[in-house]
């Protein structure tokens, strides 16, 4: 079945470092969501990218879908405590109705 | 308007024992989705519902039952509950081609 691995598992950084998450496919997606969980709480939605090379930006957020609709990231410009979570990636392959989540990305911001 | 809304929030089994957690949503949405999210395993699909009237068999379904009783309930029952279904559980729906809605979880440990 489709597989969808996300890196790394746990990223400590300095309030103001960048951070990066990265998500692969096992098999080309039809799109991909970002969704952020703060601790204790429910994932939330982010963004969803449909097109080939899409890039979106959301403040210091900036989401990429890469050219073989396999791999996406997510990059954080200047963390701040308030970016505290787990961030997961979804894939949606050949089922309409089922995302595939990722593992997720504990971020922990050091103020 | 409340969105996804799961019951109860907490709860506590023995083993061998059974239980219903149930989910609502009132935004009319035609898919409902059971998740089961353990540490470092990410959000693992155990059932969904396309529509109502339909259920089908996500990633790790066995040893629990679902049931869409109408459009907008959803629930999972769990008929002989073990310790490795010690777990937070979150319902979700969504309206076709739409990110997922979460609700706040439930958090069932078995003893």
């Amino acid at each position: 079945g489709q597989q969808v691995m996300q890196i790394p598992q746990y990223q400590h950084v300095q309030e103001g470092e960048d951070f990066t998450t990265y998500c692969n496919s096992s098999t080309t997606l039809s799109n991909i969501q970002w969704y952020k969980q703060r601790p204790g709480g429910h994932p939330v939605f982010l963004i969803q990218l449909v097109k080939s090379g899409e890039v979106k930006k959301q403040k210091r957020l900036t989401f990429q879908f890469g050219e073989a609709k396999k791999n996406s990231s997510l990059h954080i410009t200047a963390t701040q405590t308030t970016d505290v979570g787990t961030y997961f990636c979804a894939g949606r392959g050949g089922s309409n109705y089922k995302l595939t989540f990722g593992k997720g990305t504990l971020l922990t911001v050091n103020p | 308007n409340a969105g996804v809304t799961q019951t109860p929030k907490f709860q506590v089994l023995k083993t061998g024992q059974s239980m219903t957690l149930q989910c609502a949503q009132d935004m009319n949405h035609n898919s409902m989705y059971w998740y089961r999210q353990d540490p470092g395993m990410g959000l693992r699909l155990i059932y969904y519902s396309a529509s109502e009237g339909t259920t089908d068999k996500g990633e790790v379904p066995n040893g629990y039952n679902v049931s869409r009783l109408n459009k907008r309930e959803f629930s999972l029952r769990l008929e002989s509950a073990a310790p490795s279904q010690t777990s937070v559980y979150f319902c979700a729906s969504r309206r076709e081609a739409q990110p997922q809605h979460f609700g706040d979880g439930t958090r069932l440990s078995i003893l």
